[in-house]
């Protein structure tokens, strides 16, 4: 198993350009998840998925989107990039997201200049 | 909403040391903890997870510990070695919103041979 993969590793964005981060599990996995992550801090929490065509927000949604029309994908859209959205993004996921564990992916540098 | 904080926030230790890492959290009311290791770059690793009717959970060299009714968690690394070097988070869900982690800042722990 790949188990979760992001694309791109890193990408680099003008202000108020727009770019979708790619994620994939081969797990069969019904939860996912996307964070970001800001120099010296913990991860906060995007958007999460508990299965194929069901999403809710997270703690810091503004500014993202996503969509899960499969079990497997889990992209996040970035609309009108920002400087404040400069991190790095993880995406994750769990079977069944109540008692077990989550697995990451390897992140996504992103800056917008 | 979940304030988790990590205390020391850096650690440089001599290799074979016995370690305490502390994470504290303000809100009691959890479904479970989970301990991970992030390595410069990379993703998160899940390293354990405790659930709130447990009081500790040991793999290896690894225990973590868990007191609800004070909001702490305690990971103890034994005889810890140079390839323990890595940044080791906390993770409390919620009892209520079980699909919102909230995570420490970390703790950064260089072990020096």
């Amino acid at each position: 198993n790949a188990g979760v993969t992001q694309t791109p590793k890193f990408r680099i964005l003008k202000i108020g350009q727009s770019m979708t981060l790619q994620c994939a599990q081969d797990m069969n996995h019904n939860y996912m998840y996307w964070y970001r992550q800001d120099p010296g801090m913990g991860l906060k929490l995007i958007y999460y998925s508990v299965g194929a065509g069901i999403t809710d927000k997270g703690e810091v949604p503004n500014g993202y989107n996503v969509s899960r029309s499969t079990t497997e994908d889990f992209p996040l859209r970035l609309e009108l990039a920002a400087p404040s959205q400069t991190s790095v993004y993880f995406c994750a996921s769990s079977y069944t997201g109540y008692s077990d564990t989550q697995y990451f992916g390897p992140g996504t540098r992103l800056t917008v200049l | 909403k979940q304030e988790v904080t990590q205390i020391p926030a850096a650690l440089s230790v001599p290799e074979g040391e016995n370690l305490v890492l502390n994470c504290s959290f303000t809100d009691s009311a959890i479904y479970n903890l989970q301990w991970f290791r992030q390595d410069p770059g990379k993703g998160l690793t899940s390293l354990l997870l405790i659930q709130s009717s447990q009081r500790e959970q040991t793999s290896g060299r690894l225990n973590a510990s868990l007191d609800k009714s004070s909001g702490r968690s305690t990971l103890y690394i034994a005889a810890s070695q140079p390839g323990d070097s890595a940044t080791y988070l906390c993770a409390p869900r919620g009892r209520d919103n079980f699909n919102k982690f909230y995570f420490g800042s970390g703790t950064k722990l260089n072990v020096k041979p």
